[in-house]
């Protein structure tokens, strides 16, 4: 079955220390990876997405991911957070059964950054 | 530009009502979506339009009629829903259904039924 884990309902991070949002994927085939951040009562913004190639992926606000195949990982990184970085964020993989297409989220990791 | 928009922001509907939500994009997409968003859970998908035609209707009740007007547009009615029905409802769009294209969320409509 295709599906994401997000193992962390929480995460709390000092403010000016690194940050890992952690994610492993289970598809058939290649995986279109995803990342995006929820601020509260708003819509999903797009962070970043993994298609192919290198494996450290750089995306938006200074946020990176990993992909590591052999441990079917794609954690979110920032080397240094903020407090504005306190939000919800999702890991999605497309489902590439067939005809379908459509996004698959893990259940979404919160992330408090404390001053 | 990545703007997806929707209108209203909020609506506060009876049972008996009947609404539409409305979202637009301008970015060419081929592919929009609707999904219902429950609090501090991921986005559920309802609904995938494909060049104009629905695609997708993941066993969604009647009460909730999608309509893609033209490749700019989506809609989405709503009759006779239910308390349990109250949620953030989002679009999205892609370039296309299949494939590596990135989702483009709205900024949601946040639906209260009473």
């Amino acid at each position: 079955a295709q599906s994401v884990a997000q193992p962390e309902d929480q995460v709390n991070v000092a403010e000016g220390n690194p940050l890992t949002v952690k994610c492993t994927y289970s598809v058939s085939g290649n995986p279109y990876l995803f990342w995006y951040v929820q601020y509260p009562n708003r819509g999903l913004q797009f962070l970043l997405k993994y298609i192919t190639g290198d494996n450290l992926v750089k995306g938006s606000y200074g946020f990176e991911a990993e992909f590591n195949k052999s441990q079917t990982s794609f954690h979110l990184k920032k080397p240094s957070a903020l407090v504005s970085d306190s939000a919800l964020y999702f890991c999605a993989v497309r489902d590439n059964r067939g005809s379908q297409g459509n996004l698959i989220f893990g259940k979404g990791t919160k992330l408090s950054v404390k001053p | 530009d990545t703007e997806v928009t929707q209108t209203p922001k909020h609506l506060v509907m009876g049972m008996t009502n009947k609404k539409s939500l409305k979202c637009e994009q301008h970015m060419g997409h081929r592919a929009m979506y609707w999904y219902k968003q429950k609090a501090k859970k991921p986005p559920e998908l309802m609904f995938v339009y494909s060049y104009e035609k629905l695609s997708i209707n993941e066993s969604v009740p009647s009460r909730f009629s999608p309509e893609c007007p033209n490749s700019s547009l989506l809609n989405l009615h709503l009759h006779a829903l239910q308390p349990e029905d109250s949620a953030l409802y989002l679009c999205a769009s892609s370039q296309d259904r299949l494939g590596p294209d990135t989702q483009y969320f709205g900024p949601g409509t946040r639906l209260t039924v009473l």
